[in-house]
């Protein structure tokens, strides 16, 4: 079935870079996805990856795929304290005919001094 | 600034009484998505709504929960009767059915005692 897992805590200095894994289960997913929530609200995507590319760099975010193993990562430059939330990976899974965002449980980043 | 917008924010109910809970999704969006979110289960899809028709809502509790697109601007979740048990924050989302990218409401924190 689908299933996304991820760590659920990640804790780093200021200004280190933040690594945080996911893996999936479904091969046929056509998009993968981090989400980032903040206290109180939604969430919010950061980025997307097609299931074609093996690598994707927005400024200070940069994701890797890898498709063999079904493994999915988030580097975060320079983390920042903004940077605390919830990380969410996602993977696009067609089911019933329609695209079903397929969520793992989060990954609680912290950042301290 | 197109965005989707959850009423209320915040409910608290005592066990038996009717929630409703509703959601205006950004204009041109085609699908609607309510997940709810709790510590113990992480993100849960209740229903799936793709140009008002429900596809899925095989996620919801069927004796209790229904959900409903009476137009293109609004959906809506009802819990009735409500329960403890369905404390929660409650999610609405919107989209295209392209590329799976998902716009995330605040959310309604529901309370039941």
């Amino acid at each position: 079935g689908e299933d996304v897992e991820q760590s659920l805590f990640l804790s780093v200095r200021e200004g280190d870079s933040s690594v945080i894994n996911c893996t999936y289960t479904d091969s046929s997913s056509t998009y993968l996805y981090w989400y980032k929530q903040e206290p109180g609200a939604g969430l919010q995507l950061l980025t997307y990856i097609f299931s074609n590319m093996d690598m994707k760099q927005d400024q200070r975010l940069t994701v890797l795929l890898n498709k063999k193993d079904k493994h999915l990562s988030l580097r975060i430059a320079d983390t920042q304290t903004g940077d605390s939330a919830i990380y969410f990976c996602a993977e696009s899974s067609l089911s019933g005919g329609y695209n079903k965002l397929i969520f793992g449980a989060g990954t609680r980043l912290a950042v301290h001094p | 600034d197109a965005r989707v917008t959850q009423t209320p924010r915040h409910k608290v109910t005592e066990m038996g009484q009717e929630v409703t809970m509703r959601c205006q999704p950004i204009l041109g969006h085609n699908t609607v998505f309510w997940y709810r979110q709790t510590m113990m289960q992480g993100l849960e899809l209740l229903a799936y709504f793709r140009n008002r028709a429900p596809l899925d809502d095989s996620g919801m509790p069927k004796d209790r929960f229904s959900a409903e697109m009476p137009d293109a601007t609004l959906a809506t979740l009802k819990i009735q009767p409500s329960e403890p048990r369905d404390s929660a924050v409650y999610f609405c989302a919107s989209g295209l059915d392209l590329n799976g990218e998902l716009f995330f409401g605040e959310g309604s924190r529901l309370t039941v005692l």
